[in-house]
């Protein structure tokens, strides 16, 4: 089934332990994003890719880091988790960088930073 | 930076009412307007996408409008249905990014 796969699902990590969230689309979509959902805020983007080799930094990229070395990947990584980035990672992809069209969303990670 | 706005934040109607809600957003740099339902525990399914002063799309009991100038669109759900219950996401977008609202909760109580 075309989409996108998150993974985990859900985790429980430790303040100051590195992690990284995965997202895979197999789509061939050019465009990902990396957004987080916090309760009164929306989904707020972190990072983005407008193509393979290419980052940019969204509107809260501080603590979070990414790369895209091929179309379908684009892992999320927490270099020393805190407290306040406990929240809920959505990855999502649209075809083309415009924002004419619609994004496809993955079914989130739920990141819970003790 | 833009500021999108969603209104009411919750809602809850009985079955078989119509409703709507309102996204309000900034009309400068204007690009495109997204509309996605978000059902608890899944991800957000996008419903449409409007870029044009006064286009209207409609999906069965659904229908969205589009107001550049004056920076809003509402989302219209008619005679609804307790599988319409979700969260409903709009997002405003420039050239170069999608800025999210908040959302409207909206539970329809058969």
């Amino acid at each position: 089934i075309a989409g996108i796969t998150q993974a985990p699902t859900s985790q429980i990590l430790a303040a100051g332990r590195r992690m990284t969230l995965r997202c895979t689309q197999d789509m061939r979509h050019n465009a990902m994003y990396w957004y987080r959902q916090d309760l009164g805020l929306g989904l707020r983007l972190i990072h983005y890719s407008n193509t393979a080799g290419t980052t940019g930094k969204g509107e809260v990229p501080d603590g979070y880091s990414v790369s895209r070395a091929n179309t379908d990947d684009f892992p999320l990584t927490l270099a020393s988790a805190v407290p306040s980035q406990t929240s809920v990672y959505f990855c999502a992809s649209s075809d083309t960088p415009g924002t004419a069209f619609g994004y496809t969303f993955g079914s989130g990670t739920r990141l819970t930073v003790v | 930076i833009l500021n999108v706005e969603q209104s009411p934040q919750s809602l809850h109607v009985q079955e078989g009412d119509s409703t709507n809600f309102t996204c309000s957003f900034p009309s400068s740099n204007f690009y495109a307007l997204h509309w996605y339902r978000w059902e608890t525990a899944k991800s957000p399914e996008a419903l449409f996408v409007m870029t044009l002063n006064g286009d209207e799309k409609k999906k069965g009991r659904i229908s969205a409008t589009l107001n550049t100038k004056e920076g809003y669109s509402y989302l219209y759900i008619k005679g609804s249905q307790p599988e319409d219950s979700a969260t409903y996401l709009c997002a405003s977008a420039s050239y170069d990014k999608v800025i999210f609202g908040p959302g409207t909760s909206l539970s329809v109580i058969p």
